[in-house]
């Protein structure tokens, strides 16, 4: 079974406009990741959020452990923030990542 | 400065021959992985290493096998590669052995076998 959920599959903005992704996990989980992936196939570490609230920039984390869910915020979004954003949570040192949220940010 | 490369960035194969896809590693980590991601899709866990000759299957290990000598490098061979090993192959490592603190990638290789 799928064990991380992310929606939406694809986000399409307007230059400015921000975006909530969303991640949720069936199963416990020790701590959680977002990863940005560019149009290009190489892959960044956003956040490290095993819990609560981080941001960095325009960028936020959230993550309620309890509930099995993590959420990114992106605030006035620009057109290089265009590429696919992927969770992945680590349970007992097995990391599950989700399919991604593929963002598009338009002019 | 804190790496994971991944060579060859791209490759291209014929069913049946053999492949070895190659990653280094200049932090010590003791953990290194490999998945691979196909269109529209997630990664997928093929292997992961604890460490120097301690590797574990992931969720799909099947025609595939590892190699890890030393602590830095951890090969992915492929033996009489199959069409439907065509993906984009990416390693890899984490500091921590039983809490990933935080994964570092390669650029990946983007694998075709013809």
């Amino acid at each position: 079974g799928q064990q991380v959920q992310q929606s939406p599959a694809s986000l399409v903005l307007q230059e400015g406009e921000n975006a909530e992704l969303q991640c949720n996990f069936s199963t416990s989980l020790n701590s959680m990741q977002w990863f940005y992936q560019r149009p290009e196939g190489s892959l960044v570490s956003l956040f490290y959020n095993p819990s609560g609230t981080k941001q960095s920039g325009r960028l936020t984390s959230t993550t309620v452990i309890k509930e099995r869910r993590s959420s990114l915020h992106i605030s006035s979004s620009q057109i290089t923030d265009s590429g696919t954003y992927l969770c992945a949570m680590n349970n007992n040192n097995r990391i599950f990542f989700g399919d991604g949220t593929q963002l598009v940010v338009k002019p | 400065d804190m790496k994971v490369t991944q060579m060859p960035r791209y490759l291209i194969k014929r069913m049946g021959e053999n492949v070895l896809l190659e990653c280094g590693q200049d932090m010590s980590h003791e953990t290194m992985y490999w998945y691979r991601q196909d269109p529209g899709l997630g990664l997928q866990l093929i292997y992961i290493s604890y460490d120097v000759d301690s590797n574990s299957e992931g969720d799909i290990p099947k025609g595939y096998r590892v190699s890890r000598k030393k602590r830095e490098h951890f090969s992915l061979i492929l033996d009489s590669a199959k069409t439907n090993q065509t993906s984009v192959y990416f390693c890899a490592s984490s500091p921590l052995q039983l809490f990933a603190e935080t994964l570092y990638f390669g650029s990946g290789t983007r694998l075709t076998v013809l």
